[in-house]
């Protein structure tokens, strides 16, 4: 069984620009969670999609948003990067919003110069 | 807002025990869990307790909750150096993460 995919794994964007990282959840899984990870900050929860619909939303701006597809695969996207964005982002997927596991992929590491 | 907070640091001695501590606000959280982070690697889940219960043991580790102080524990017996990463802690109703404890074990 495949477990959740991210891609790319590394990015380097200059600021202004955008970006659009994407997710694979597990097969069979239909919620998806973003969060982005920098050592200052920890682990920031940024939203959580289910059945195409976003269910939860953190306390990031609007810069940062979201889709998830009907099979499942979610992107985030990030508009007019600033160099603070600079984070390693962490996808997870669960069958369900309240099952006991969600499997994280290995990330994407984005860089802002 | 809901928040889960937890020490940054522990440093203990290879075959002592190590306890990693959590605190959380959601009171209606159903299902807490801890994840490690090896470095480089993405979070992978270690065990969870489910809200109704006070202690789960799953080989060496423990759990610990106490939902009327909203205080969660992991406790690692004979601490190897292989368990040297950061533990999580996490509330599963928005899945909100502490901002994770690093364990160094030295020899």
């Amino acid at each position: 069984k495949a477990g959740v995919t991210q891609t790319p794994r590394y990015l380097i964007k200059t600021r202004g620009q955008q970006v659009t990282l994407s997710c694979s959840p597990i097969s069979g899984h239909r919620s998806v969670s973003w969060y982005q990870q920098t050592p200052g900050q920890g682990l920031q929860f940024l939203f959580e999609y289910f059945s195409e619909t976003q269910r939860n939303k953190g306390n990031f701006p609007g810069r940062f948003s979201g889709r998830q597809f009907s099979n499942s695969r979610s992107e985030m996207n990030v508009s007019t990067l600033e160099l603070g964005d600079s984070a390693l982002y962490l996808c997870a997927s669960s069958q369900g919003r309240l099952n006991t596991e969600a499997f994280f992929g290995q990330g994407t590491r984005l860089t802002v110069v | 807002g809901e928040d889960v907070e937890q020490s940054l640091f522990l440093s203990v001695r290879e075959g002592d025990s190590s306890v990693i501590n959590c605190t959380y606000t959601d009171s209606s959280s159903t299902y807490l869990y801890w994840y490690k982070q090896e470095p480089g690697a993405g979070l992978q889940l270690l065990t969870y307790i489910f809200s109704n219960m006070d202690m789960k043991q799953d080989q060496r580790l423990t759990v610990l909750l106490n939902k009327k102080d909203k205080h969660l524990s992991l406790r690692i017996a004979d601490t190897q150096t292989g368990d040297s990463a950061i533990y999580f802690c996490a509330e599963r109703e928005k899945l909100i993460f502490g901002a994770g404890t690093r364990l160094a074990v030295h020899p």
